[in-house]
């Protein structure tokens, strides 16, 4: 399983656009990324996946360079309730196995 | 979108009892299950592949015969901490795999056990 790389903190303001990279230099051809939310003591939300190019949602976008080796998550406008952990995941697309293994993710913090 | 419960969402227990802790998929049928555990301030660690009908797979370093886990319909599968200790206080979560073309991963709402 390909190992993700991401930065340990990020701060922000309200407003704000908020843009998390991930770095996954050995990502496989069959492998999708993931990105999930996680507050205290609370599972992980899925936020987003994807392929290649950009994907958007309500709620984020993600960007993938052609090379696949990094990814970004971007988040508009962001309020205090978005301050939690943020983690990128890459896998097995299909039914395989969907086995994620989780890194340390990004803490990001809100400010008012 | 699919749904995950788990059930307790808390538990206390005595050192040396067994725990059972559930995991549903509320929505969905899931042939694939999967456990985790987090200490406070880290990051989720897997713990062992479910599959309905068939054995667990565990990863390396997780004791077996103490995180006993049974995946008995495609919506349920349960994990038994076995005479628990103190150092088996964390917070358990699963997830289940909706399959697909991608496979989406959702989790459940998690488990907090505490060993007294």
């Amino acid at each position: 399983l390909a190992k993700t790389t991401q930065p340990i903190s990020m701060d922000s303001y309200e407003g704000q656009e908020v843009n998390i990279t991930c770095s996954h230099n050995n990502i496989a051809t069959n492998d999708y990324i993931t990105w999930y939310q996680q507050f205290p003591s609370q599972g992980p939300r899925f936020i987003i996946q994807g392929y290649k190019t950009k994907v958007t949602n309500e709620v984020a976008s993600l960007f993938i360079p052609a090379d696949r080796k990094s990814s970004t998550l971007s988040l508009p406008r962001v309020s205090l309730s978005d301050t939690a952990v943020y983690y990128c995941l890459v896998g097995l697309g299909g039914s395989n196995t969907g086995k994620l293994i989780f890194g340390q993710g990004t803490t990001l913090q809100v400010k008012p | 979108g699919a749904v995950v419960s788990q059930h307790p969402s808390w538990v206390i227990c005595k050192s040396g009892t067994s725990v059972k802790i559930e995991c549903r998929s509320l929505d969905f049928q899931a042939t694939t299950m999967f456990w985790y555990r987090q200490f406070p301030k880290q990051s989720l660690m897997l713990m062992a592949t479910s599959n309905e009908g068939s054995k667990a797979t565990y990863e390396q370093g997780v004791e077996k015969d103490k995180f006993l886990i049974n995946h008995a319909s495609l919506t349920l599968s349960t994990l038994t901490v076995t005479s628990a200790h103190p150092e088996d206080s964390s917070f358990y979560i699963c997830s289940a795999v909706t399959g697909g073309k991608s496979y989406e991963q959702y989790f459940g709402p998690g488990t907090r056990l505490t060993v007294t």
